[in-house]
């Protein structure tokens, strides 16, 4: 079983429509990373928490700790939201990044 | 203030050669990492540099190695290129160790 676990593995949304993508993870971790990958390779870090809750225009991104859980919400999507999201954890004993394998999003106009 | 840039863009070797990737952090970034990413085994960790030192390293063959200079700017270097080494390398720098990444384009090598 991966230490980090993303659902789903793809979606498929109408732009407008509220998008949710989880993940979930086995160890114990000082920071929780969202990534957005378009093709062509380039990444960009959307979040980073430890905690709580962060929003940054459409995106919202949340992290339970005792449940092990976080949540990267789109509002409103739109059809440049398409791209691969990755989770990525930071392991507290091990201080590496462990990524999730992505959910690969698609939003048609 | 200029992102991440890494060089060459796109490589292609031979099996049993060695290759040498580059990549200059953003103006100020002291903390450099290293990922590789495949398409069977998504992202990895590499090495994680921090003021010329190597403070952590994935579980790779030691064939990968890296280094960090005093301008924070980092090299990895692959000796003996095998085909499984065909990946896009990404590299990205922080302020700190444990501070937000920003990721650099990449540099895809293919191995024939």
């Amino acid at each position: 079983k991966n230490e980090v676990e993303q659902s789903p593995q793809n979606l498929t949304a109408q732009e407008g429509e509220f998008i949710t993508i989880n993940c979930s993870y086995s160890v114990g971790i000082s920071a929780l990373h969202w990534l957005q990958q378009h093709p062509g390779g380039g990444i960009v870090s959307l979040f980073m928490l430890s905690s709580g809750k962060k929003k940054h225009g459409r995106l919202i991104a949340t992290i339970n700790i005792q449940e092990k859980h976080s949540s990267l919400h789109i509002t409103a999507s739109h059809p440049r939201d398409s791209a691969v999201y990755i989770c990525a954890v930071r392991g507290y004993n091990t201080d590496k990044l462990i990524f999730g394998t992505g959910t690969r999003l698609q939003v048609f106009p | 203030k200029a992102g991440v840039t890494q060089t060459p863009r796109y490589l292609i070797k031979t099996r049993g050669q060695q290759v040498t990737l580059s990549c200059s952090p953003i103006s100020g970034h002291r903390s450099v990492s290293w990922y590789q990413q495949t398409p069977g085994q998504g992202l990895q960790f590499l090495f994680e540099y921090f003021s010329e030192t190597q403070r952590n390293k994935g579980n790779f063959p030691g064939r990968f190695s890296g280094r960090q200079f005093s301008n924070s700017r980092s090299e990895m270097n692959v000796s003996t290129l095998e085909l499984g080494d065909s990946a896009l390398y990404l590299c990205a720098s922080s302020l700190g160790l444990h501070n937000e990444q920003f990721f650099g384009p990449g540099t895809r090598l293919t191995v024939l």
